[in-house]
């Protein structure tokens, strides 16, 4: 079972709509977890983080963990097509150096 | 990019010869990374650093070595390239402590033929 998995997608969602991605993780003692966006030929940025069961909200992303079920989402309500990218789960274990494990990503499309 | 700054952007090198790429930081962050990214693998971390001298392995280091003599500097290198290292190679950076997160560099592609 690998630590982090993600669907690859691609998930494809009309320009106003809201766009969900799903994450799933092994590992009990994960801590933190993140979700980084990458558009084609770039590099991973941050877009948020989250610590504590429940939902965090940042604008147009909202994103929520449940513990228990080892599963974190990210939504983006009201998609723009400027939203296209791949999105990367990360998860963090609490023992260790902190190194970020890092799922394979879902394609996300926004057509307009 | 958080201060980052990785070396070569682009390299072709042949199969066989030694390669080290670069990541420099100006964030005075403790832990640095070496990931690859490949397509259908996303992203895997190679080797890992938490101090100056202070390295260790991650999942992928078969084939990979790396160095950090100052807090800034972090380089990987490719001992004997081969065209399974054909990669995307990212360096990140972070401070310790879980709730801290990892900015990346802009990465360096690297084709070994």
């Amino acid at each position: 079972q690998k630590e982090v998995e993600q669907n690859s997608g691609p998930l494809s969602v009309p320009e106003g709509a809201i766009a969900s991605l799903n994450c799933t993780y092994s590992d009990r003692g994960s801590q933190s977890f993140f979700w980084y966006r990458q558009y084609s030929g770039k590099s991973p940025e941050l877009i948020m983080s989250i610590y504590s069961n429940g939902d965090k909200e940042d604008g147009r992303f909202t994103a929520q963990l449940n513990k228990a079920s080892q599963y974190v989402s990210l939504l983006i309500r009201d998609s723009q097509p400027s939203d296209s990218a791949t999105y990367l789960c990360a998860v963090r274990r609490k023992s260790g150096y902190s190194t970020l494990t890092f799922g394979k990503g879902t394609m996300l499309l926004v057509s307009p | 990019d958080a201060g980052i700054t990785q070396s070569p952007r682009h390299k072709v090198t042949e199969t066989g010869t030694p390669v080290t790429l670069r990541c420099h930081q100006t964030e005075n962050h403790r832990y640095m990374y070496w990931y690859r990214q490949d397509p259908g693998h996303g992203l895997r971390l190679i080797h890992y650093s938490y101090g100056v001298k202070d390295t260790d392995k991650g999942e992928v280091s078969d084939g990979y070595s790396v160095s950090r003599s100052k807090t800034e500097d972090f380089l990987l290198t490719l001992e004997s390239a081969t065209s399974s290292q054909t990669s995307v190679y990212f360096c990140a950076i972070s401070e310790p402590g879980g709730n801290t997160e990892a900015f990346f560099g802009q990465g360096t592609r690297l084709t070994v033929v």
